[in-house]
Formats: C-alpha cells, sequence, structure tokens
C-alpha cells in the first residue's frame, strides 16, 4: 500500500534559518502529493500541492518539488518566521485514498 | 475557508458510554472522513463516505460506525467508548477518487475526545 516516511520532529531553527523538512513516499502509479499545516487547535491546512514529476509547489515562501526519481517531496523554506511555527505534515493521494505522514512539529524562536 | 463544522468541540465521557461526533459542510462535496489524530501516529482514517448512504471502512474502524443520510451531515459514533479512544478527530471533505484526486482535502476544527 502506499506510505509517507517524513523527517522526525521536533525541529527548532532561529528566526531567519533555513528549513528542510524531508519527505519521502511509496506509492503505485501517480499520486498526487501535498503539504499541509496545523496551527494549535486548528484543522490541518493546505500549504501546497504538485500533481505530477517535476511540478514545484509554492505558497508562502515554501517551496516543495515532486521528485519521482528519488520519490521525494521535501519542503523547504529560505527564511523562517516565528509565525511559522506549526506543525507540517506530508501527504499523497493515490487509488483512491490519501496517506498522511505523522508531521513534523517546527518551533522557531527569535 | 471550507464550511465545515464539527460538534461538539470538547467532550468528557466515561468508559462505556456512547458518543456521537458530528461533521456538517456547507460545499456539497460528495466525499466526508473521519480520521484521529494522537501523538506519533499522524492522522490515521476511520471511516468514509463517498455519498448519501455510501460508507466504506479506514485503518482504524474497529469500535466506530458511521452514518451518512444526506449530503451535508456525517456522523461518527462510538457505541461503546473506551480510553484507547480518547483522541482528537477531524473530519475532512475533498476528492479522492478519479479526477478528484489532485484536489486536497479540507479539515475541520477537529473535536477532542477525553474517556475517562
Amino acid at each position: 500500500g502506499n506510505s509517507v516516511t517524513q523527517m522526525e520532529g521536533p525541529v527548532t531553527l532561529s528566526e531567519e534559518a533555513f528549513l528542510t523538512i524531508n519527505c519521502t513516499y511509496t506509492a503505485t502509479g501517480y499520486p498526487s502529493l501535498f503539504w499541509y499545516v496545523q496551527y494549535p487547535g486548528e484543522g490541518l491546512q493546505l500549504l501546497l500541492k504538485a500533481t505530477k514529476a517535476d511540478d514545484k509547489g509554492s505558497n508562502k515562501g515554501f517551496e516543495a518539488t515532486y521528485r519521482k526519481e528519488t520519490t521525494s517531496f521535501h519542503l523547504e523554506k529560505g527564511s523562517v518566521q516565528v509565525s511559522d511555527s506549526a506543525v507540517y505534515f506530508c501527504a499523497l493521494t493515490g487509488a483512491g485514498k490519501s496517506t498522511f505522514g505523522d508531521g513534523t512539529t517546527l518551533t522557531v524562536k527569535p | 475557508d471550507a464550511g465545515i463544522t464539527q460538534s461538539p468541540r470538547h467532550k468528557v465521557t466515561e468508559t462505556g458510554t456512547p458518543v456521537t461526533l458530528r461533521c456538517h459542510q456547507t460545499e456539497n462535496h460528495r466525499y466526508m472522513y473521519w480520521y484521529r489524530q494522537d501523538p506519533g501516529h499522524g492522522l490515521r482514517l476511520i471511516h468514509y463516505s463517498y455519498g448519501v448512504k455510501d460508507t466504506d471502512k479506514g485503518e482504524v474502524s474497529d469500535g466506530y460506525s458511521v452514518s451518512r443520510s444526506k449530503t451535508e451531515d456525517f456522523l461518527l459514533t462510538l457505541e461503546s467508548a473506551t480510553s484507547s479512544q480518547t483522541s482528537v478527530y477531524f473530519c475532512a471533505i475533498g476528492g479522492t477518487g478519479g479526477a478528484e484526486s489532485n484536489q486536497p482535502q479540507h479539515f475541520g476544527d477537529g473535536t477532542r475526545l477525553s474517556i475517562l
């Protein structure tokens, strides 16, 4: 079946540092890939998505590229802010189902 | 924001009691889902629905049942709650089938359920 493995946390960075959260997946066919963000007390919100190989999703300074050859979809941001502190989930949709990673908690300190 | 409302937002109950959580959507979406979120497990699918009266099991369906009598409402029932069902429950809408598979899911704000 499908699976998503993402970098274990928690991750703690200083403001303006570079962020990478690794995500790799296993899936049959051609899944769509997503990053969601969850703030305390809220549900998951879509951050960005990519629907085919070599697509780059981007939003709010975050980027991720769909790499079929390495089955990866790593999340990056060049300069994080305190307001980026949240839990980040990598996910895929394929074969009629969605599969989520376990989430990575990011804390950004001023 | 997608119109998804979960109720109640918080509930504390005792082992052995029945519990029903409600998810209401205003998006007229065909697909609806119930997940539970637990530390170290991410999101796990309990049940989902692909239309009125059409439901199917997810990976952690034991001890849970669902019903969907109207497009806008999806109910999750714990017939006899156990402490292992203490969790945060999320409802979501969105497509995973066919042409909708490249669309994201939209989530409610969750129900925090504690079973003592």
